[in-house]
């Protein structure tokens, strides 16, 4: 059973441009959650999709956002990209709920820094 | 609001000797905890998760973790590390009412000496 896929693994992009991850679920998992890991900031909670809703968000700016498609697969976007957004952005997924359905599945990430 | 705590940025432990991680968290109501794990470069990899029932967890790669209520505590456990557990363990808290959201703690580098 694949896990958690993540893309593009690294990338560089300019500050002031806009930048794209994708995340590829498990199969058959619903929910989709991303993170900001940073070294000054830790593991930040961005937003989780369920069935192609946005069922949680945290404090980030509205430059982050995401969406669901029907096949569970998701995107975050980053828009007008910061030095300070340099980061690992970590893509989850889970069958549904915490604690009723299972638990919850990292992909490798996806490096983004900013220049 | 859900917060965790683990109160050592850095523990260096002999090969072969025990090694015990602490995690403290806030949270109202039964807390969902887990901890993960980090090697560098990489995602994070589940160790073990706690949700209800039996107090203590067992975990994968040897590790366990005891969830105590009393002292809002989930410290994580192994009775001989390797030298590949030399990683950074992070802690973290769920909830129902939160759906998928976790809350991880700043988390522990361990370094593990030959």
């Amino acid at each position: 059973k694949a896990g958690v896929t993540q893309t593009p693994r690294y990338l560089i992009k300019t500050r002031g441009q806009q930048v794209t991850l994708s995340c590829s679920p498990i199969s058959g998992h619903r929910s989709v959650s991303w993170y900001q890991q940073t070294p000054g900031q830790g593991l930040q909670f961005l937003f989780e999709y369920f069935s192609e809703t946005q069922r949680n968000k945290g404090n980030f700016p509205g430059r982050f956002s995401g969406r669901q498609f029907s096949n569970s697969r998701s995107e975050m976007n980053v828009s007008t990209l910061e030095l300070g957004d340099s980061a690992l952005y970590l893509c989850a997924s889970s069958l549904g709920q915490v604690g009723q359905e299972g638990h919850i599945y990292f992909g490798e990430g996806s490096w983004l820094t900013v220049v | 609001a859900q917060s965790v705590t683990q109160p050592d940025i850095h523990i260096t432990v002999s090969e072969g000797a025990s090694l015990e991680l602490r995690c403290n968290y806030s949270y109202g109501a039964t807390p969902y905890l887990f901890w993960y794990v980090q090697s560098p470069g990489q995602g994070l990899q589940l160790l073990l998760k706690y949700f209800s029932g039996d107090t203590l967890v067992q975990g994968i790669k040897g590790f366990e973790a005891e969830f105590k209520r009393s002292q809002s505590s989930f410290n994580l456990r192994k009775p001989s590390v390797h030298w590949s557990d030399a990683a950074e363990y992070f802690c973290a808290v769920g909830a129902a009412a939160a759906g998928n959201k976790l809350t991880f703690g700043g988390g522990t580098r361990v370094l593990v000496k030959p």
